[in-house]
């Protein structure tokens, strides 16, 4: 089965500075990978997602995510950030073939600083 | 506009007491399902529905039941409610199974048995 493992519960960055948030995931078979983002008192809402090709993905609000298949990893990049950024951010994987349950990791929590 | 809307979004409850939250979706997706976010864990699937009529247990569908009568809907009843229950709930659907893995959320249901 497959598994997710965010290694930071909590980031604090100062607003302008950059960030990375890091994912890593376990698989015996290949995978979709996914990060979603959940602002305070909301739903999650898709960030970006890698499904094949490129290995560095751009999603929404600047962010971005490159897939390491050796290092099964898929670590979120942002190189300025701001205070609008605060919020938790979820990483997922889905597997290519089977049901199309998205397994979630910890969370991280993104805090931006003045 | 197209949305996953939860109700209710706050309940207070007291053990033992049956509740239903229910959630529907305006985008005809076939895929639907529920998962529960607790600190530390992330979110965890109570229950998919794959079609009409079509629901499978997820990770952690002890305590639950579903029911998927109309595509649109997919209800999540506590028969018998527990403090271990208590958690923010998310319904989320997506196309179909051949999508690769977008979810869409609703903006969560945020349950305390007493």
């Amino acid at each position: 089965a497959q598994s997710v493992t965010q290694l930071d519960s909590q980031v604090p960055v100062f607003e302008e500075a950059p960030v990375e948030l890091r994912c890593n995931y376990s698989s015996s078979v290949s995978v979709y990978l996914f990060w979603y983002v959940q602002y305070p008192n909301q739903g999650l809402q898709l960030l970006l997602k890698y499904l094949s090709g490129s290995t560095l993905v751009k999603g929404i609000n600047g962010f971005e995510a490159e897939f390491n298949k050796s290092q099964t990893s898929f670590h979120l990049r942002k190189p300025s950030v701001h205070i609008s950024d605060t919020a938790e951010y979820f990483c997922a994987v889905r597997l290519l073939q089977g049901a199309q349950k998205l397994v979630f990791g910890q969370g991280t929590r993104l805090t931006i600083n003045p | 506009e197209a949305q996953v809307t939860q109700n209710p979004r706050y309940l207070i409850t007291v053990t033992g007491k049956k509740l239903t939250v229910t959630c529907s979706q305006n985008m005809n997706h076939e895929y639907m399902s529920w998962y529960r976010q607790d600190p530390g864990l992330g979110l965890r699937q109570i229950y998919y529905s794959m079609n009409v009529e079509v629901t499978d247990k997820g990770d952690v569908p002890e305590g639950y039941k579903v029911s998927r009568k109309e595509k649109r809907n997919f209800p999540l009843i506590l028969e018998s409610p527990s403090p271990n229950q208590t958690s923010l709930y998310f319904c989320a659907s997506s196309l179909s199974r051949a999508n690769t893995g977008e979810l869409f959320f609703g903006e969560g249901s945020r349950l305390t048995v007493l």
